[in-house]
């Protein structure tokens, strides 16, 4: 079953504009991560995030997490027709299985 | 450094046939965990291989099964497959512990007919 659910389902927006789109999940975590995923394709790592941190940063983009309402957020700053793709939390990993939300589709238009 | 492969690219069956899905895992990593992603859905945690066995397994039937190699390369094999089988499967390795990125393949797009 899906961990949780992200939020919106899908987005569209202008190339230049900040993508945010927003992930909740059930239970209890150590960490959650954000993947890519380019035309049904392979995932591509982007950022995790432990359950003791409140924000991290790599490059455009900046994830934030807060646990007390089992939330995470993605925001891609100045965004490009590459970002276009879509976009998965999910919680676990390493030997834990990964457990995925349905996603959010990003389409950046030029 | 190669990432983590996968063969075939596509396949295309037909119900009631048997497929065999291969992964090889990124250089350094041992364990071996498999994913189904039908269309417009999350990925799926089908089971995990590590030392050669089934360590997790998800809430998929006995016709899905798999095998881990001494290489860590693994299996993924699917029996009297149904139309419900098409989808995306994706493999990933990780390290077995401490570490929680896990690395995904290309995938397989497999197409019961």
């Amino acid at each position: 079953s899906q961990q949780g659910e992200e939020d919106p389902q899908a987005l569209s927006i202008q190339e230049g504009e900040n993508a945010t789109m927003n992930c909740s999940y059930k239970t209890s975590i150590n960490n959650l991560q954000w993947y890519r995923q380019n035309s049904g394709r392979g995932l591509v790592h982007l950022i995790l995030i432990r359950s003791n941190e409140r924000e991290k940063h790599s490059g455009r983009l900046r994830v934030t997490l807060d646990t007390s309402k089992k939330s995470s957020s993605l925001l891609i700053t100045a965004s490009r027709a590459a970002d276009t793709a879509s976009y998965f939390c999910a919680t676990g990993g390493g030997s834990e299985k990964l457990v995925f939300g349905k996603g959010t589709k990003l389409t950046v238009n030029p | 450094d190669a990432g983590v492969t996968q063969s075939p690219t596509h396949l295309i069956k037909t119900r009631g046939q048997q497929v065999t899905l291969r992964c090889s895992p990124k250089s350094g990593h041992d364990t071996v965990s498999w994913y189904q992603q039908a269309l417009g859905q999350g990925p799926q945690f089908i089971f995990q291989y590590y030392e050669e066995e089934e360590r997790q397994r998800g809430n998929f039937p006995d016709r899905f099964s798999g095998h881990q190699f001494p290489n860590y390369s693994s299996e993924l094999n699917v029996n009297a497959l149904l139309l419900g089988d098409s989808a995306l499967y994706l493999c990933a390795s990780s390290f077995p512990s401490g570490v929680y990125e896990q690395f995904f393949g290309p995938g397989t797009r497999l197409t019961v007919l």
